[in-house]
């Protein structure tokens, strides 16, 4: 199992412009969610879902969309780009609810100019 | 869910045993003690998870006290590569509750 991948590894963006974060799981996970992370800081939750057709916010999910048509994918989108949106973004998922144990991707590095 | 609070750094000597402590004086009976780590610039890993009993798995053992108001992480034999920051999060196990990492201990294994 390649477990969860996510792409780009890094992507530098002009203010205002938009793009989609990758993220897919080979392990038949019902629960994906997407953080981002700060420097000097923890995790936060940005959106997740509980399986293909549901998804729900987070902590911090001004900014982002998200949709789930099937269980392996869950990608983030940034309509507008905002510099304060500059920051490593990760995806995680998990058998059953947020108890499961998370398996996370590598990271997502984004830079909003 | 429990709010927890980690000293924000620690060191360890090569080889030695690395305590890692949490403090979750607001714990309920029902919540859970999760450990995941973060090596540099890579996503978390899972280490370890109990909800009153001491629990040891092939990564490290999980100690909590009898009132469940703290907790402590051992890495029976720290090694270069334990050098992470690791995040102690206290919640309800079961399908919907969102996550909350908060800041962790950035564990430094010095040689």
């Amino acid at each position: 199992n390649a477990g969860v991948t996510q792409t780009p590894k890094f992507q530098v963006l002009k203010t205002g412009q938009s793009m989609t974060l990758q993220c897919a799981q080979d392990m038949n996970h019902e629960y994906m969610s997407w953080y981002r992370q700060d420097p000097g800081m923890g995790l936060r939750l940005i959106h997740y879902s509980v399986g293909a057709g549901i998804t729900d916010q987070g902590e911090v999910p001004n900014g982002y969309n998200v949709s789930r048509s099937t269980t392996e994918d869950f990608p983030l989108r940034l309509l507008s780009a905002a510099p304060s949106q500059t920051s490593v973004y990760f995806c995680a998922s998990s058998r059953g609810g947020f108890g499961e144990t998370q398996y996370f991707g590598p990271g997502t590095r984004l830079l909003v100019l | 869910d429990a709010k927890t609070t980690q000293p924000p750094s620690m060191d360890c000597a090569e080889g030695r045993a690395a305590n890692l402590p949490c403090n979750h004086s607001t714990i309920s009976g029902n919540e859970y003690v999760y450990w995941y780590r973060q090596i540099h610039s890579q996503g978390p890993q899972y280490i370890i998870h109990g909800l009153k009993n001491n629990e040891t798995n092939e990564m490290a053992s999980l100690i909590i006290t009898e009132d469940r108001k703290s907790s402590t992480l051992i890495l029976p034999h720290a090694t270069l590569r334990d050098t992470a920051v690791y995040y102690c999060i206290v919640r309800v196990a079961d399908t919907g509750n969102q996550f909350y990492f908060g800041t962790g201990t950035s564990l430094t294994v010095i040689p």
